[in-house]
């Protein structure tokens, strides 16, 4: 089946130590999505690709990065993690247009020690 | 951007409908209107969408005012499974980002 696909589904890392979150997709969406999620909370949007051209929410911190490489596969850099920053992280794929909707990942939760 | 508002919970005894509001005032011409619900540990599920007139698929009915500035999604019977959070997103027509809404949290009653 088309999906999205997240690894891992649980991240640990120190305090300052740059991590990598990534994203797969099969479904040859244009538009990838990056949330973060903290407990009871909606998920937030970080910033999202339309093919190549990166689009970053204007709140977003310096210290969140992504690249994608290919249409397939997009990653979520954080530099410096805080313990701010454990969450939920959300890969979503979409295609362009009012009309197309967002399918998502289940998830990579990271934790901060 | 359109601001979506819904009431942050709601109880639904199994096998009654539930309907969830969701307010979106400044909701533009071209702007969609979608529902997701996220169990929890899981990724958002996509549930149904529309943009003027109610919809209904297998899993809901969507319910939009006419003037579009509120609508309604309506699980007709409702499952202990069926208890989740449930998001109302407005997609901006200048762009692709989709903005979460703060979410209902379901609860079905046995």
């Amino acid at each position: 089946d088309a999906m999205v696909i997240q690894n891992p589904r649980y991240q640990v890392t120190q305090f300052g130590k740059p991590v990598t979150l990534s994203c797969s997709q099969t479904l040859n969406h244009n538009v990838m999505y990056w949330y973060q999620q903290k407990s009871s909370q909606a998920p937030k949007l970080l910033f999202h690709y339309y093919d190549k051209d990166f689009n970053n929410e204007a709140d977003t911190p310096d210290n969140f990065q992504s690249r994608r490489p290919n249409t397939s596969f997009c990653f979520l850099d954080i530099r410096s993690p805080g313990l701010g920053d454990a969450a939920m992280y959300l890969c979503a794929t979409s295609t362009r247009g009012y009309a197309g909707r967002p399918s998502f990942g289940d998830g990579t939760r990271l934790s901060i020690l | 951007d359109a601001k979506t508002t819904q009431p942050t919970s709601m109880d639904c005894a199994e096998g009654r409908a539930a309907n969830l509001p969701c307010n979106h005032s400044t909701i533009s011409g071209n702007e969609y209107v979608y529902w997701y619900r996220q169990i929890h540990s899981q990724g958002p599920q996509y549930i149904i969408h529309g943009l003027k007139n109610n919809e209904t698929n297998e899993m809901a009915s969507l319910i939009i005012t006419e003037d579009r500035k509120s609508s309604t999604l309506i699980l007709p019977h409702a499952t202990l499974r069926d208890t989740a959070v449930y998001y109302c997103i407005v997609r901006l027509n200048t762009g692709n980002q989709f903005y979460f809404g703060t979410g209902t949290s379901l609860t079905v009653i046995p």
